[in-house]
């Protein structure tokens, strides 16, 4: 089955210390997501590549950077966590001449900050 | 500033009674609105959605009904069915972007 796949599905790291979010699809969609979402709020929007084009929102702060080598694969790299950056973390796709609201979500990474 | 709310954080319904979880939205500019659904351990899913130029919109046990002058959108499910129990997220977005914008999610509780 075509999928959005998110590894690890749970990340432990310590305060200060850089870690890597991968997201993989096999859809062959051109647009991928990343979001964060902190327990009881919504999804947030961080970035997202639309082919290999980077785009950022205003909020999202300089700590967190996005790679994507190529069509399948989105790294989401926070250099220095902090506490407040533990959350879940969604990856999602979406197909450009489809409906881009149609995002495919992975079951997200479960960050931990200690 | 939330710009899609979500005021209940859980429902529970009866298994066959219908299921009316609730959306409000503050930003004009949104012209489509979505619901996903959301099981345990995995990621959202998408499960129907409305055009601002539409008022209901209907799939099979779903429908999501809009009110643009009120800036509130429902989605029903009827029956209800324990399957139904995950947490649903309404979202929004504008035409001239492909950014959406989530809403809290409501967990709706189906018993039998």
């Amino acid at each position: 089955d075509a999928m959005v796949i998110q590894n690890p599905r749970y990340q432990v790291t310590q305060f200060g210390k850089p870690v890597t979010l991968s997201c993989s699809q096999t859809l062959n969609h051109n647009v991928m997501y990343w979001y964060q979402q902190k327990s009881s709020q919504a999804p947030k929007l961080l970035f997202h590549y639309y082919d290999k084009d980077f785009n950022n929102e205003a909020d999202t702060p300089d700590n967190f950077q996005s790679r994507r080598p190529n069509t399948s694969f989105c790294f989401l790299d926070i250099r220095s966590p902090g506490l407040g950056d533990a959350a879940m973390y969604l990856c999602a796709t979406s197909r450009d001449g489809g409906t881009l609201y149609e995002q495919y979500f992975g079951p997200g990474t479960r960050l931990t900050v200690t | 500033d939330q710009q899609v709310k979500q005021n209940s954080p859980s429902l529970s319904v009866q298994e066959g009674r219908i299921s009316i979880l609730n959306c409000d939205y503050t930003n004009s500019m949104f012209d489509y609105f979505l619901w996903y659904k959301k099981y345990p351990a995995e990621g959202p899913t998408f499960l129907i959605s409305i055009s601002s130029i539409k008022d209901k919109n209907e799939d099979g046990r779903f429908t999501v009904f809009l009110n643009k002058s009120a800036k509130h959108l429902s989605l029903h499910i009827v029956p209800s069915q324990p399957g139904d129990s995950a947490v649903y997220f309404c979202a929004a977005l504008t035409g001239t972007a492909s950014k959406l914008t989530f809403g809290t999610g409501t967990r709706l509780q189906v018993t039998l």
